[in-house]
């Protein structure tokens, strides 16, 4: 069965300074990944996603997320953080051919000036 | 851009009570979701819609819930007598393809008393 794991409940960066955010997978086949934002009040917002390809993903805001088969790994990264990307951000995990994904608990970033 | 609108954006009601969660999915998508978060727990699957029928579904979506497409736009999630273990935010969301780019809604928080 899918699962995903986000060790990291709650990270408090400075502004400007780097991030990373892991999040650790278990499935068997090749999976597609997902990284979701979610502010106060709002839904959740597509960052980026995994298919196929390329290992290192691009998508909004300035983030990335590489893909490890070796590590089960798609970490989510921005080389300098803004105050206004303090949100929740959760890991996802889907199957080719289904409709369910998989989420992680999500954790919280705090960013101090 | 494109968005899936949920109302209300939050419900009171009392056990045992019925309650209907709406959705306006994006216009030209085919598949149809509801997840729910229970406060500081993971993001699950409910259940998929496609083609006017359930596609997909988990445990968690017994008996007492049902989805109906009732017209051209609206998507709804009917929770037929309310526990208070219902309590949780509930999200739609639809894609183009199947378990491909989600957009998910800013959720309506459901709260049984």
């Amino acid at each position: 069965a899918q699962s995903v794991t986000q060790p990291d409940i709650h990270i408090t960066v400075s502004e400007g300074a780097s991030l990373e955010l892991r999040c650790n997978y278990s499935y068997g086949a090749t999976p597609y990944l997902f990284w979701y934002v979610q502010s106060p009040g709002q839904g959740l917002q597509l960052l980026l996603k995994y298919f196929s390809g390329d290992t290192l993903v691009q998508g909004i805001k300035g983030f990335e997320a590489e893909f490890k088969r070796s590590q089960s790994s798609f970490n989510l990264r921005k080389p300098s953080v803004h105050w206004s990307d303090a949100a929740e951000y959760f890991c996802a995990v889907g199957r080719t051919g289904a409709n369910n994904l998989f989420f992680g608990t999500g954790t919280r970033l705090t960013v101090i000036p | 851009e494109p968005e899936v609108t949920q109302t209300p954006s939050h419900q009171v009601t009392q056990m045992g009570q019925e309650v209907i969660l709406r959705c306006v999915p994006i216009s030209n998508h085919l598949y149809f979701y509801w997840y729910r978060q229970i406060l500081g727990q993971k993001v699950e699957f409910l259940v998929s819609f496609y083609n006017n029928e359930i596609s997909e579904k988990s445990e968690i979506f017994d008996d007492q819930f049902s989805v109906e497409r009732p017209d051209g736009s609206n998507f709804t999630l009917k929770i037929r007598s309310t526990k208070l273990e219902d309590s949780a935010m509930y999200f739609c969301a639809s894609s183009e393809r199947q378990g491909f780019g989600y957009t998910f809604g800013s959720g309506t928080r459901l709260t049984v008393v």
